[in-house]
């Protein structure tokens, strides 16, 4: 069974720019979920989506947003980018919301 | 709002002897699971072990054990046998049992092995 895929693996915009990250979670799981790395603020939870619906919903501004496919996969999207959002963004994935998350790879982002 | 809490940034031991990484939480929900993930160089997160709160017998996956006391919050994973590939970040995280997967994650410890 393949894993978590996200695509790109890497990234460089400009501040201002807008930008889409892309989750193919696990096939059969309907849960996925994103979080944000970064060496000052660690994990940070961003939101899950579970059967095309937002579940939860971390604390970032508006300018991050997702959304979720009929198929499961995810899309997460920040828009007027500003540096500090240069971080690594993982996604995972899981069959249901009360089942062990499975992570993939990760996108580093890095905004100049 | 739960958090969690690694007090050690850095861990370092000898390549076949055991370590313990600690770990804190807070919360007042009385239904949640505890994790412990292994990030490697390769930045993928890992799970390595589970543990459900209602369960009080600590959770075992081969070389890997926890020491979970509910009362005092706490939440260690210890490593057997170290390995060179244990080597990488470890992250302790905590769950809340209500349904939404939402992780909430500890600082990491970078555990080290020394050959």
């Amino acid at each position: 069974k393949a894993g978590v895929t996200q695509t790109p693996r890497y990234l460089i915009k400009t501040r201002g720019q807008q930008v889409t990250l892309s989750c193919s979670p696990i096939s059969g799981h309907r849960s996925v979920s994103w979080y944000q790395q970064t060496p000052g603020q660690g994990l940070q939870f961003l939101f899950e989506y579970f059967s095309e619906t937002q579940r939860n919903k971390g604390n970032f501004p508006g300018r991050f947003s997702g959304r979720q496919f009929s198929n499961s996969r995810s899309e997460m999207n920040v828009s007027t980018l500003e540096l500090g959002d240069s971080a690594l963004y993982l996604c995972a994935s899981s069959p249901q919301s009360h089942t062990e998350a499975f992570f993939g790879q990760g996108t580093r982002l890095t905004v100049v | 709002a739960q958090t969690v809490t690694q007090s050690q940034p850095e861990m370092s031991v000898q390549e076949a002897e055991t370590v313990t990484l600690s770990c804190t939480y807070d919360t007042s929900e009385s239904d949640y699971y505890l994790f412990w993930y292994k990030q490697p160089p390769s930045r993928q997160m890992i799970l390595v072990i589970r543990q459900e709160a209602y369960k009080q017998q600590n959770a075992t996956e081969n070389r890997f054990s926890v020491n979970f006391q509910k009362a005092a919050k706490s939440f260690s994973l210890k490593i057997s046998d170290s390995q060179l590939g244990d080597a990488a970040m470890y992250f302790c995280a905590y769950r809340s049992g209500e349904g939404a997967q939402k992780l909430v994650f500890g600082q990491g410890t970078r555990l080290t092995i020394n050959p």
